[in-house]
Parts: structure tokens; C-alpha cells; sequence
């Protein structure tokens, strides 16, 4: 199957410095892939689409201004929090749709294995 | 907007059948989804249904959907110490064929042995 992977898988740092997280899909391409956050206990929300070629949507709410999407290529798309603060400490899951002539009605996504920050 | 609801918690006995329940209020859903996390780790995908399915099994796994009553069922056979995880059910979304998914709050399933 499809594997999407991430890194770094976690990260620990100050409050005030910028985080890069990447998110690439390993054997296929994808020109949209999705930015998720779960926060201790609770349930995967959507904060933006990222669509390669143009700028990302971010969900209400998510300020696109600290949260910097990047997608770079149709197999790598970036997300840097800005000026990070404990309140983004969380768990941050990319996904990326995969289509096939097989499955391109399936709707199927595969989730990369999520980065866990920490803002000290 | 869509909604999707899960009961928090779900404990059985080891050999037990475990059956979570997820509700949605999307009507124009087209996938319903079930994901499986264990601490501190991604999302596995477990199943999923079309809408225009009633049922769908894969091994241990029975997906029943009732879409006249948007409720979405999981039943895990003979539930085993490995199967303690949260569940998630999921949605599709459909808006501009952006097709993010919609998750529920997530079931926490203790299997005691």
C-alpha cells in the first residue's frame, strides 16, 4: 500500500522558535494532502488542505499566518508553526489521498505516523 | 456542518465481541471509515464502507451502516488484549472534492483479559 511518512516523528523546543514538520508521500504522488491536529485525548481536526502549486485553505480558526504550509512538490508538503507557544504543543498527522485506476473512487487516505510537539 | 459522535469508552473481556458505535449527520457522506490508534502512534486504517452498503466484513471486522439512521457500527469478533486502542470512525467530506475526513471523538476500547 501507499505510506506516507513524517518527520521528525517528535520534537521539543522554546517557547518562541519556529518548527518545521514534513510530511511526504513515499511511492505515489499527491498533489493535496491534509494537515491534522489531536490534542491529548481528543479527536483528529482538520487545520488545512495543502495543494501543491497554490496556497493551502486553513479550516476557521487556524491562523495562517503561524501555521506556514508549504507543498513543494507533489510528494513533500511542509508545515511550520511560527513562534510556537505551549498552547500549539500537540500531535500534529498528515494524510495524503491516494488514487489508483483501481481506487480512485475509494476515497482512500493514508495517514503518515504524526509528529508530537513540544513547546517548553 | 458534519458531525460525528462516538461513546468515550468501551471495556469487554478477552474472546468477547466488542461493538463501538459512531453516529454522523452528513447525509451527502459517500465513505464512512473506521481507523484504529494506539497510544502515542498514527492512525491505521482498518475498514470502510461505501454509503450504498449495508455491510461489510473483513476477518474479525462487521461494518453495519444504517444510513436511514446515520449510525455506523464496528464489531470486533473475539476481541483480543491487542485490540485495546481507541477507535475512530470517520467521514468523507464532500466540498469541493477537497475529500479531508471528518473524525469522531474516538472510543476507547480496554480489553481485559
Amino acid at each position: 500500500g501507499a505510506v506516507v511518512s513524517q518527520h521528525p516523528s517528535w520534537v521539543i523546543c522554546k517557547s518562541g522558535t519556529s518548527v518545521k514538520i514534513e510530511c511526504r508521500s513515499l511511492d505515489f504522488q499527491a498533489t493535496t494532502m491534509f494537515w491534522y491536529r489531536q490534542f491529548p485525548k481528543q479527536s483528529l481536526m482538520l487545520m488545512a488542505t495543502s495543494n501543491e502549486g497554490s496556497k493551502a485553505t486553513y479550516e476557521q480558526g487556524v491562523e495562517k499566518d503561524k501555521f506556514l504550509i508549504n507543498h513543494a512538490s507533489l510528494t513533500l508538503s511542509t508545515l511550520t508553526v511560527t513562534s510556537a507557544h505551549p498552547e500549539d504543543s500537540s500531535f500534529y498527522i498528515c494524510s495524503a489521498p491516494f488514487i489508483s485506476g483501481r481506487a480512485e473512487n475509494r476515497n482512500e487516505q493514508f495517514f503518515g505516523p504524526g509528529t508530537r510537539l513540544t513547546v517548553l | 456542518g458534519e458531525d460525528v459522535e462516538q461513546s468515550l469508552f468501551l471495556s469487554v473481556r478477552e474472546g468477547d465481541s466488542s461493538v463501538i458505535n459512531c453516529t454522523y449527520t452528513d447525509s451527502s457522506s459517500t465513505y464512512l471509515y473506521w481507523y484504529k490508534q494506539e497510544p502515542g502512534a498514527g492512525l491505521q486504517l482498518l475498514t470502510y464502507i461505501f454509503s450504498n452498503m449495508d455491510m461489510k466484513q473483513d476477518q474479525r471486522l462487521t461494518v453495519l451502516l444504517n444510513k436511514k439512521d446515520k449510525h455506523l457500527s464496528l464489531r470486533i469478533a473475539d476481541t483480543q488484549t491487542g485490540d485495546s486502542a481507541i477507535y475512530f470512525c470517520a467521514e468523507s467530506i464532500r466540498d469541493t472534492g477537497r475529500r479531508a475526513l471528518t473524525f469522531g471523538s474516538g472510543t476507547r476500547l480496554q480489553v481485559q483479559p
